[in-house]
C-alpha cells in the first residue's frame, strides 16, 4: 500500500520562475493539505482540497495555487518564486468525515536562488 | 488565532536520562499531534491524541493530553542516542481542518 508520494524531491530554480510540486495521495485518502516548512520552523499551512476544490487556506499570497484532480492527486504551484519560497514543501494525505490522521510525503525541498 | 508553544526549543540530554517537552495551546481543539522529523526528512507520526486525560505510550516515549489546561506533554524516558531528533506538537482545532505546528524542540541525546 503506498503511502502519499510526492515529486521532485529536489528542485532548484531562479527567482521570478514558476514551479510545479506533486502528489499523490495514500490509497483511499480523498483530501489533501500543502504545507510549506522554512529551514529551523515548523511546518505552515498553505491550503486543502476536497472534490477539487480548495477547503481552506492559510496566510499565504495568491502566487500559491493549486489543483486537484479526479483521482485525488494534487498540484501546489507557485509563480514569481522568491528566495523566501526556499524550503521544504510537504503534502499530507487524509480521509474526510473520519478521524484518520493526516499521512506526511517525503516533501519536495524547493531551492530558489 | 489558534497559537501553540513549546518548551524548550532546544534539549540536551544525557543518555539514560528522563524529560518532559511541554506544548500549550490557546484555543479549544479535537485532536493534538507528536511528530518526530529527523534532519532533511520529513514527518513521522508518534501519537494523536483524542480527548482529555488520554495517554499513549511508545517504547521510551509517552504522551499526554490535559484539555483543559491546553496542554500536553511528550515524556521521555531513559533516553538514547537514537532518540536525537526534531519532535513538533500540531494541534487541529476541528476536525479535518488545518493543524498548527509549534516551533519544535530539537532533542540531543549525548553519550
Amino acid at each position: 500500500d503506498a503511502g502519499v508520494t510526492q515529486s521532485p524531491t529536489h528542485l532548484i530554480k531562479t527567482r521570478g520562475q514558476q514551479v510545479t510540486l506533486r502528489c499523490s495521495p495514500k490509497s483511499g485518502h480523498d483530501t489533501v493539505s500543502w504545507y510549506q516548512q522554512a529551514l529551523g520552523q515548523g511546518p505552515q499551512f498553505i491550503f486543502q482540497y476536497y472534490e477539487e476544490e480548495e477547503r481552506q487556506r492559510g496566510n499565504f499570497p495568491d502566487r500559491f495555487s493549486g489543483h486537484q484532480f479526479p483521482n485525488y492527486s494534487s498540484e501546489l504551484n507557485v509563480n514569481a518564486l522568491l528566495l523566501g519560497d526556499s524550503a521544504l514543501y510537504l503534502c499530507a494525505s487524509s480521509l474526510a468525515g473520519f478521524n484518520s490522521p493526516l499521512h506526511f510525503g517525503n516533501g519536495t525541498r524547493l531551492t530558489v536562488t | 488565532e489558534l497559537k501553540v508553544e513549546q518548551n524548550p526549543l532546544f534539549l540536551s540530554m544525557q543518555e539514560g536520562k528522563n524529560y518532559t517537552i511541554y506544548c500549550n495551546y490557546s484555543t479549544t481543539s479535537d485532536r493534538l499531534y507528536w511528530y518526530r522529523q529527523d534532519p532533511g526528512k520529513s514527518l513521522e507520526s508518534l501519537f494523536v491524541l483524542l480527548s482529555n486525560g488520554a495517554v499513549k505510550q511508545e517504547g521510551r516515549l509517552m504522551a499526554s493530553l490535559d484539555t483543559k489546561a491546553r496542554l500536553s506533554t511528550l515524556h521521555i524516558t531513559a533516553a538514547v542516542h537514537d532518540l536525537s531528533a526534531t519532535y513538533f506538537c500540531a494541534v487541529e482545532e476541528t476536525s479535518g481542518s488545518r493543524l498548527t505546528f509549534g516551533e519544535g524542540t530539537q532533542l540531543t541525546v549525548n553519550p
